[in-house]
């Protein structure tokens, strides 16, 4: 089983949908991610966080450390959120990612 | 403009040879990492770097071998012992311990 799962692998919506995608891990962080990868390939940190609720623009990602989960929300969804999701624990340390295997979002017109 | 370049974006190799990435940051950041992605899986750490000549093996570092004499920089060399290298290659930076992690473009390396 691997350490991070990530639901759902792919996801496809109509543009202003709420989308959610969920990420549960089973063991200690310090720290968990969301990135964003485009086709291209290149990857952008959306949230880092430990705790709490973070919310930028129409992305908001919570986390609920006793239940070892998090959840990425995009409010009013556009064919520009199409990437690839990725959800990432830190354990501390400085020592790198555990990543989870990535959620494909497509956002039609 | 600070960010983190890897070099080339393509990179074709012949089976046997020894190819090196590059990774550069102009971030000042200490901690330096290499991942690999293949389709259909998740990014799995090769080797990280959290200080200027010290390094250390991550999950996957077999046929891999890097090292870190400047800050700024950390190549990644694939070696012919590395069973599988065509893979999609991604280097990253973060400031220290607990801290969010900068990504470069990427390299694609094909072996042939």
């Amino acid at each position: 089983k691997n350490e991070v799962e990530q639901s759902p692998q792919n996801l496809t919506a109509q543009e202003g949908e709420f989308i959610t995608i969920n990420c549960s891990y089973s063991v200690g962080i310090s720290a968990l991610h969301w990135l964003q990868q485009h086709p291209g390939g290149g990857i952008v940190s959306l949230f880092m966080l430990s705790s709490g609720k973070k919310k930028h623009g129409r992305l908001i990602a919570t986390i609920n450390i006793q239940e070892k989960h998090s959840s990425l929300h995009i409010t009013a969804s556009h064919p520009r959120d199409s990437a690839v999701y990725i959800c990432a624990v830190e354990r501390g340390g400085a020592d790198g990612l555990t990543f989870g295997k990535g959620t494909h979002l497509i956002i039609q017109p | 403009d600070g960010g983190i370049t890897q070099s080339p974006k393509y990179l074709f190799r012949k089976e046997g040879q020894n190819v090196t990435l590059s990774c550069e940051q102009n971030l000042n950041h200490d901690a330096m990492y290499w991942y690999r992605q293949d389709p259909g899986q998740g990014l799995r750490l090769i080797y990280y770097s959290q200080i200027v000549n010290d390094f250390q093996k991550g999950d996957i570092a077999e046929g891999y071998s890097v090292s870190r004499e400047k800050k700024e920089s950390f190549p990644l060399t694939v070696t012919s012992a590395q069973k599988n290298p065509t893979a999609f290659y991604l280097c990253a930076s973060s400031a220290g311990t607990a801290g969010e992690q900068y990504f470069g473009p990427g390299t694609r390396l094909t072996v042939t």
